[in-house]
């Protein structure tokens, strides 16, 4: 079975300064995508970015970046240029390309503050 | 935008109590998930549907049941409330298996 392990809890940042957020799993498979996933304190969950396990270049969203390292089985999310309203869970998560439907597991997520 | 609206954001219920958390969408989505997330356990999957009257168990089924009557609408039913389903419920929603799931606001849910 697949897992996701988000090891850091919680972070914290400066505003304007750069933050990564670390995501490890564990699969057989070879096929795959995987997410970053932003909760605001109250708000409703988000999709920040995703990254298809069989392109080598990765993802970028603006502020938001990844490095996907497919052997390592890591996926960790850099944000950059801090935000307040950055501050959030973010959750990790993984889809099989494989199967009938459409099922995400995801880290235990890390919760990340932003300071001014 | 894609809109997924549950029908309560806070909820208090006595153990032994039947309680209906409904979610709504209005994307015309085939697919409908319901999730709970627990601090250091992120979300776990209870049960999903992929088409109306279809559905699936998740990882965590046990004390849960779901209905899907009608393709807007998703509701997870907890037979007899338990404190271990004191929790935050998501509902999710996709197109199809593949695309993006969008999620509800979540119900806040105390078991007393």
């Amino acid at each position: 079975a697949q897992t996701v392990t988000q090891s850091q809890p919680e972070m914290s940042v400066q505003e304007a300064e750069t933050v990564t957020l670390s995501c490890t799993y564990d699969t057989s498979e070879s096929d795959y995508y995987l997410f970053w996933y932003k909760q605001p304190p109250s708000r409703q969950m988000i999709l920040v970015i995703r990254q298809e396990a069989y392109k080598q270049q990765n993802a970028t969203e603006n502020r938001f970046s990844v490095n996907f390292q497919k052997a390592a089985k890591s996926f960790s999310l850099k944000i950059s240029d801090s935000q307040l309203g950055d501050a959030a869970m973010y959750f990790c998560a993984y889809r099989s390309a494989l199967g009938g439907y459409n099922k995400l597991i995801f880290g235990a997520g890390t919760r990340l503050a932003v300071h001014p | 935008d894609v809109k997924v609206t549950q029908s309560s954001r806070y909820l208090v219920k006595r153990t032994g109590e039947k309680v209906f958390l409904e979610c709504v969408q209005d994307m015309d989505h085939e697919n409908m998930f319901w999730y709970r997330q627990d601090p250091g356990l992120g979300l776990r999957l209870i049960y999903f549907s992929y088409d109306v009257k279809m559905k699936e168990k998740g990882d965590i089924p046990e004390g849960y049941s779901v209905s899907r009557e009608k393709k807007e609408r998703f509701s997870l039913i907890l037979e007899s409330a338990s404190t271990n389903q004191t929790s935050m419920y998501l509902c999710a929603s996709s197109f199809l298996t593949g695309y993006e799931q969008y999620f509800g606001p979540g119900t806040r849910l105390t078991v007393t």
